[in-house]
């Protein structure tokens, strides 16, 4: 399993727009790269999942550079309910291949 | 969308006493679930992967006779911290994949159980 690597904390403002970018540098041909949040005593929440280039959902967007060994998921306008803990990962598409988490990025938005 | 479903959302026992955590896949079906135990301001470890109808996978260090993991069906299992300690209170969450329909390969998440022994 691809090791990841993103900052342990981040603090933005309201109505900013919020970058976090995670190091993957050995990932593999076969592997994606997914986005959880987590608010506090909740269970990890799917944001987005990309391959290559860019990925847009109604929640976030995700760039991917052509030699994947870095992704940059990126929260428009933030609101101080995005407060959260997001978490970076890289795996295979088997569906029985274990979700290991790494550190994760503490983001908190201030008013 | 999906859900995991966790059972019970918090739960406190006495020291010594066995401690049984239910997860369900509520609208689809999952061979594999996974049991993650989270600490304070900790990321998610995982403990064991749990497959349906044979034995769990235990991660190094975790002690499968303390946390016996049942799979009876594609939709339910079950984590049982056997006489439960302070040190086992924690954040437990589930996680499974809908492995049989055409969500691919992201993965849901219980809302977790939060065991406190006392």
């Amino acid at each position: 399993l691809a090791k990841t690597t993103q900052p342990i904390s981040m603090d933005s403002y309201e109505g900013q727009e919020v970058n976090i970018t995670c190091s993957h540098n050995n990932i593999a041909t076969n592997d994606y790269i997914t986005w959880y949040q987590q608010f506090p005593s909740q269970g990890p929440r799917f944001i987005i999942q990309g391959y290559k280039t860019k990925v847009t959902n109604e929640v976030a967007s995700l760039f991917i550079p052509a030699d994947r060994k870095s992704s940059t998921l990126s929260l428009p306008r933030v609101s101080l309910s995005d407060t959260a803990v997001y978490y970076c990962l890289v795996g295979d598409k088997n569906r029985d291949d274990k979700i290991i988490f790494g550190k994760g990025t503490r983001l908190h938005i201030l008013p | 969308g999906a859900v995991v479903s966790q059972h019970p959302s918090r739960v406190i026992c006495k020291s010594g006493t066995s401690v049984k955590i239910e997860c369900r896949s509520l609208d689809f079906q999952a061979t594999t679930m996974f049991w993650y135990r989270q600490f304070p301001k900790q990321s998610l470890m995982l403990m064991a992967t749990s497959n349906e109808g044979s034995k769990a996978t235990y991660e190094q260090g975790v002690e499968k006779d303390k946390f016996l993991i049942n799979h009876a069906s594609l939709t339910l299992s079950t984590l049982t911290v056997t006489s439960a300690h302070p040190e086992d209170s924690s954040f437990y969450i589930c996680s499974a994949r809908d492995q049989l329909g055409s969500l691919d390969t992201e993965a849901f998440f219980g809302q977790g159980t939060r065991l406190t022994v006392v």
